[in-house]
């Protein structure tokens, strides 16, 4: 079975801390995915690497940032954490042409 | 650009009726489709996908899917829903063309009464 794990379940920060958010793979995918769910809202890609060293920018890059250096590990940096941030965050990795598979998801809270 | 849509934010249902949860998509070129299901506090887990071939899909836990080209839809059925089933449920679509990027829907609650 696949396996995607995130770091933490749940988090609780202060504003402006910098938060790290660390995702890892177990199946030698190539595609990795940071998303936020909002309720309302669905599910919105932050960011994606498609490789090593590899990012791009999703539909809300605003505020974070991302770092692969290892092909398992996907991480996402929330540089300086705001209230507005407090969501579920849900990271995904997929090799390419087929479904993506999800960690269980961080409920960060920002207070 | 991509985007999914689905129009119920909750569907009820009683228990060993039928369901429908709706999705509708708009792509560029052929799409990559795909039904996720999410249970409370838990990240999410792939039903089915269509990806070419036959336009009834059939998934995980008796859940099956319909590729409509015309329609742009590929609504999500199910012949006789269980309590359990109670979940939200979400549509994704992928244009094979394009990027890498799948994007979602905003999800439909379904709630299966006893």
């Amino acid at each position: 079975d696949v396996k995607v794990t995130q770091s933490s379940r749940y988090l609780v920060k202060r504003t402006g801390e910098k938060v790290f958010l660390e995702c890892v793979q177990d199946m030698d995918h190539e595609n990795m995915f940071w998303y936020r769910q909002d309720p309302g809202l669905g599910l919105r890609l932050i960011y994606f690497s498609y490789d090593v060293k590899m990012k791009e920018k999703g539909d809300i890059p605003e505020g974070y940032s991302v770092s692969r250096e290892k092909k398992e590990r996907f991480s996402l940096i929330l540089e300086s954490a705001s209230t507005n941030q407090t969501s579920m965050y849900l990271c995904a990795s997929r090799p390419k042409n087929t479904e993506a598979f999800f960690g269980q998801g961080t409920r960060l809270t920002v207070v | 650009a991509q985007s999914v849509a689905q129009p119920e934010d909750q569907v009820n249902v009683a228990e060993g009726n039928p369901l429908t949860v709706k999705c509708t998509y708009s792509v560029s070129g052929n799409p990559y489709l795909f039904w996720y299901v999410q249970y409370p506090n838990r990240g999410l887990q792939f039903l089915l996908k269509y990806i070419t071939g036959d336009n009834l899909v059939k998934g995980s836990y008796g859940f099956e899917a319909e590729f409509n080209k015309s329609q742009t839809s590929f609504h999500l059925k199910k012949p006789s829903a269980l309590v359990s089933d109670s979940a939200l449920y979400f549509c994704a679509v992928r244009d094979r063309y394009n990027t890498d990027k799948l994007i979602f829907g905003t999800g439909t609650r379904l709630q299966v009464f006893p």
